[in-house]
């Protein structure tokens, strides 16, 4: 079984150009959250999506930033006209729902804008 | 508001000591509270968690954590440090009725042979 996957697993983007980050939960996973970390930081909340449904975005920033998570395919986080502050490490959680399970971690994508 | 505080940002200790990480939280209600450890350049790999019973939870790799409601705490522990424990941990809680993990900012801990 297939753990939680995530490309590219580096991104380099300058000023300015789209970022297109993808996800694919683990194997019988429809829910997908999505998470920053900033250096030295912990990580933040983004984005909670099933299939075709955003759930909970309070954690998104209002502009610049979308997700989705399509019928078919992978979860897609979408940046927008990048700054340098949206340098990060993302990275992609899914479970098979209950408020009390595990969250299974990608390896995330590093992203850096020049 | 949900939160968690991990007041170390630094823990050393030498093989073969016990080792712990500290973590304490703000819930209203029952909270879920989660342990996950991180290496370089890696993803979050699941430790344990507390939902509901005993106090002492066992994880994997030899950690366990202990939830006190009273102090409102739920320290990550081990008896025998290995220099391959060293990473970053973190803790988190979430709640019913929010999906969400809140993580604390990272202890990383350091195991010195």
């Amino acid at each position: 079984n297939a753990g939680v996957m995530q490309n590219p697993r580096h991104l380099v983007r300058r000023r300015g150009q789209e970022a297109r980050l993808r996800c694919s939960p683990m194997k019988g996973h429809s829910h997908v959250y999505w998470y920053r970390q900033l250096p030295e930081e912990g990580l933040k909340f983004m984005v909670y999506l099933q299939k075709e449904n955003i759930i909970d975005e309070s954690g998104m920033p209002k502009e610049r930033f979308s997700a989705e998570f399509p019928k078919e395919g992978p979860s897609i986080l979408r940046i927008q006209q990048v700054v340098r502050g949206d340098s990060a490490a993302y990275f992609c959680a899914s479970d098979d729902r209950g408020y009390y399970n595990e969250q299974f971690f990608g390896p995330g994508t590093r992203l850096t804008v020049l | 508001a949900q939160s968690v505080a991990q007041p170390e940002d630094q823990v050393n200790v030498a093989e073969g000591n016990p080792l712990t990480v500290k973590c304490t939280y703000s819930v209203s209600g029952n909270p879920y509270l989660f342990w996950y450890v991180q290496y370089p350049n890696r993803g979050l790999q699941f430790l344990l968690k507390y939902i509901t019973g005993d106090n002492l939870v066992k994880g994997s790799y030899g950690f366990e954590a202990e939830f006190n409601k009273s102090q409102t705490s739920f320290h990550l522990k081990k008896p025998s440090a290995l220099v391959s424990d060293s990473a970053l941990y973190f803790c988190a809680v979430s709640h019913l009725n929010t999906d969400k993990l809140i993580f604390g900012t990272g202890t990383r801990l350091q195991v010195f042979p």
